[in-house]
């Protein structure tokens, strides 16, 4: 079975900076997809950017980017020019039914 | 707004009690999924339906069930519901990207079910 491993129970960001938070999957399969989901307080669940396991070339969403090393199944997800907005639970997904990892709260300072 | 619309937004039940959500995909999307959200077991895939169909099932309580109807709305029913059933329930629907034979899954705004 899939799992996903975000090891960063929470994170914070100077407003302006730039953050990077992280997630490591566990999978057999050569082919899948990635996703990183915002959630903020109002609970809605926000897709922030996917990346295809097949494409070398890292998924990039404006400010939004993602590293993706296929080897280390590691995909992390670095947001830049930090906005008050963008203070949320994230979470990162494995596959097409979604596997989540156990989130990152991300808390941004002004 | 993601199009994908789920009712109730809230729901107050007492244990023991039968509770039906209901969701109504985007326009065009075949799949359905349905999540659960909870305190002690994060965010959990619970089944999927294309198409009237289901298509995989994940950690579905048995006293849960769900079902497509031939308009693609789905309807999520949970019963004999006990006090960790409270949780939010989300429903997704997917539109199939042909470029990269993959899915993307939009999300609802969730339901909240609380039982007392």
């Amino acid at each position: 079975a899939q799992t996903v491993t975000q090891s960063q129970p929470e994170m914070s960001v100077q407003e302006a900076e730039t953050v990077t938070l992280s997630c490591t999957y566990d999978t057999s399969e050569s082919d899948y997809y990635l996703f990183w989901y915002k959630q903020p307080p109002s609970r809605q669940m926000i897709l922030v950017i996917r990346q295809e396991a097949y494409k070398q070339q890292n998924a990039t969403e404006n400010r939004f980017s993602v590293n993706f090393q296929k080897a280390a199944k590691s995909f992390s997800l670095k947001i830049s020019d930090s906005q008050l907005g963008d203070a949320a639970m994230y979470f990162c997904a494995y596959g097409n039914k979604l596997v989540f990892g156990a989130g990152t709260i991300l808390r941004v300072k002004s | 707004d993601s199009g994908v619309t789920q009712t109730p937004k809230h729901l107050i039940t007492a244990t023991g009690q039968r509770v039906t959500l209901r969701c109504s995909p985007r326009s065009g999307d075949l799949s359905v999924y349905w999540y659960q959200q909870s305190l002690d077991q994060g965010l959990q895939f619970l089944i999927q339906y294309y198409n009237g169909e289901e298509r995989a099932k994940g950690n579905i309580l048995e006293r849960f069930s769900a079902q497509q109807f031939p308009d693609l709305h789905s309807e999520l029913n949970l019963s004999s519901l006990e006090l960790g059933d409270s949780a939010l329930y989300f429903c997704a629907s997917s539109v199939y990207d042909r470029a990269s034979a993959g899915n993307t899954i939009y999300f609802g705004e969730g339901s909240w079910l609380t039982v007392v």
